[in-house]
């Protein structure tokens, strides 16, 4: 079956440091990949979208890498703030179909 | 900035209640969306509508239904509710395409009693 798979752990860091949360799907062709940040009590914000053909994006301190032979998306933020703190979620949309999937979701948690 | 706003932040229902569940965005998109998000479950897809009174079935359509009479507003209904649909709902909306970047809701924390 279908699948995205998030660390289902929280990861915590040191403020100042880079996060790394992991994103790996299974059985899909996908079109693009987009990563969402959600706080507690919240709904989903859009952060990044990156596209099959692309390798790289950033924005800020944010950045995305997409590796379809490892069917695996890297989201790090640089130099982290507690602000950083919430869970963040990717999803894929796949070449056919069109709806976007959702993985669980990993929270950060940033500590000073 | 896009705004979407669901009617309620918190709702507490009865079991075999009508339930009703309102979205309304402002910046005239083609497409809306609801989900429920469940702890361990992540955001599953219950219904989805690309224009007035289009919809299409997501992957968790049982138990619901919805409505698009204005362009605007997206409602979702709970015909008969049940317990096991105590969640998180979740109303979104896009621009163009059904993949494109959604702009969600606050959310509806929902629990059936």
């Amino acid at each position: 079956s279908q699948k995205i798979e998030q660390n289902s752990e929280a990861l915590n860091i040191q403020e100042g440091k880079t996060a790394t949360l992991t994103c790996n799907y299974t059985n899909y062709s996908p079109a693009y990949l987009q990563w969402y940040r959600q706080d507690p009590g919240r709904g989903p914000v859009f952060l990044l979208l990156i596209r099959e053909n692309e390798k790289e994006k950033r924005k800020e301190r944010l950045k995305v890498t997409f590796d379809t032979t490892l069917k695996q998306s890297l989201f790090h933020i640089t130099a982290s703030q507690p602000a950083d703190s919430a869970t963040y979620l990717c999803a894929l949309r796949r070449n056919q179909g069109g709806k976007l999937i959702f993985g669980q979701g990993t929270e950060l948690s940033v500590k000073p | 900035d896009v705004k979407v706003t669901q009617s309620s932040r918190y709702l507490v229902k009865r079991t075999g209640e009508k339930v009703f569940l309102e979205c309304v965005q402002d910046m005239d998109h083609e497409n809306m969306f609801w989900y429920r998000q469940d702890p361990g479950l992540g955001l599953r897809l219950i219904y989805f509508s690309y224009d007035v009174k289009m919809k299409e079935k997501g992957d968790i359509p049982e138990g619901y239904s919805v409505s698009r009479e204005k362009k605007e507003r997206f409602s979702l209904i709970l015909e008969s509710a049940s317990t096991n649909q105590t969640s998180m709902y979740l109303c979104a909306s896009s621009l163009t395409g059904l993949g494109e970047k959604l702009f969600f809701g606050s959310g509806t924390q929902l629990s059936v009693l």
